[in-house]
């Protein structure tokens, strides 16, 4: 039973240009949510996609933006992006949006 | 404002004692609470959860304790095994699969 899978594992960028990032949710696993991880801190909510809508968002800048195709898969995207985008990015999955969110090991990504 | 914190930023204990982590909250309406265990250049790995309707749970060597009253919860693991030493994580939500509000996170070292 594959977990959360995500791709790129690690990503260069120079100010300016856009990225995206991409999600495969747990088999079985129809929400997919984003978070943004700085260095030494906590994860932050990014936005959550259910049903192929964004159903929650946190406090991103419209530069964030997200889709989730029928298969429930995700992508994130950013643009002009900044230093202090410099982040790991994770992706969580869960059952509907009444269950656990299970975490994919991630997007180093950093900006130059 | 940081509605989640981990006042700790780092503990260490001897294998076999028991290991406390503590979480405090501000935010009345969290009712789910999460605990969750991140290796480096891994995602969070999900441990244990509880709902505001209970005071404890248990899973294994793993008990999450919640003091509603208080605002405040704590892990235990006992006893604690050096495989154990990661960084962890409490997270609450406004119920089960909404956002998550992460703490800053507490690196555990349990040492043989």
């Amino acid at each position: 039973d594959a977990g959360v899978t995500q791709s790129p594992t690690h990503l260069i960028k120079t100010r300016g240009q856009q990225v995206t990032l991409r999600c495969s949710p747990k088999s079985g696993h129809d929400t997919v949510s984003w978070y943004q991880q700085a260095l030494g801190q906590g994860p932050q909510f990014i936005f959550q996609y259910y049903e192929e809508e964004e159903r929650q968002r946190g406090n991103f800048p419209d530069r964030f933006s997200g889709h989730q195709f029928p298969n429930y898969s995700s992508e994130l995207n950013v643009n002009a992006l900044w230093l202090g985008d410099s982040a790991l990015y994770l992706c969580a999955s869960s059952l509907a949006v009444r269950e656990t969110q299970y975490f994919g090991p991630g997007t180093r990504l950093l900006v130059l | 404002d940081q509605q989640v914190k981990q006042n700790s930023p780092s503990l260490s204990v001897q294998e076999g004692r028991i290991s406390i982590l503590n979480c405090d909250y501000t935010n009345s309406m969290f009712d789910y609470f999460l605990w969750y265990k991140k290796y480096p250049a891994e995602g969070p790995t999900f441990l244990i959860s509880i709902s505001s309707i209970k005071d404890k749970n248990e899973d294994g060597r793993f008990t999450v304790f919640l003091n509603k009253s208080a605002k405040h919860l704590s892990l235990h693991i006992v006893p604690s095994q050096p495989g154990d030493s990661a960084v962890y994580f409490c997270a609450a939500s406004k119920g089960q699969g909404g956002k998550l509000i992460f703490g800053q996170g507490t690196e555990l070292s349990v040492k043989p």
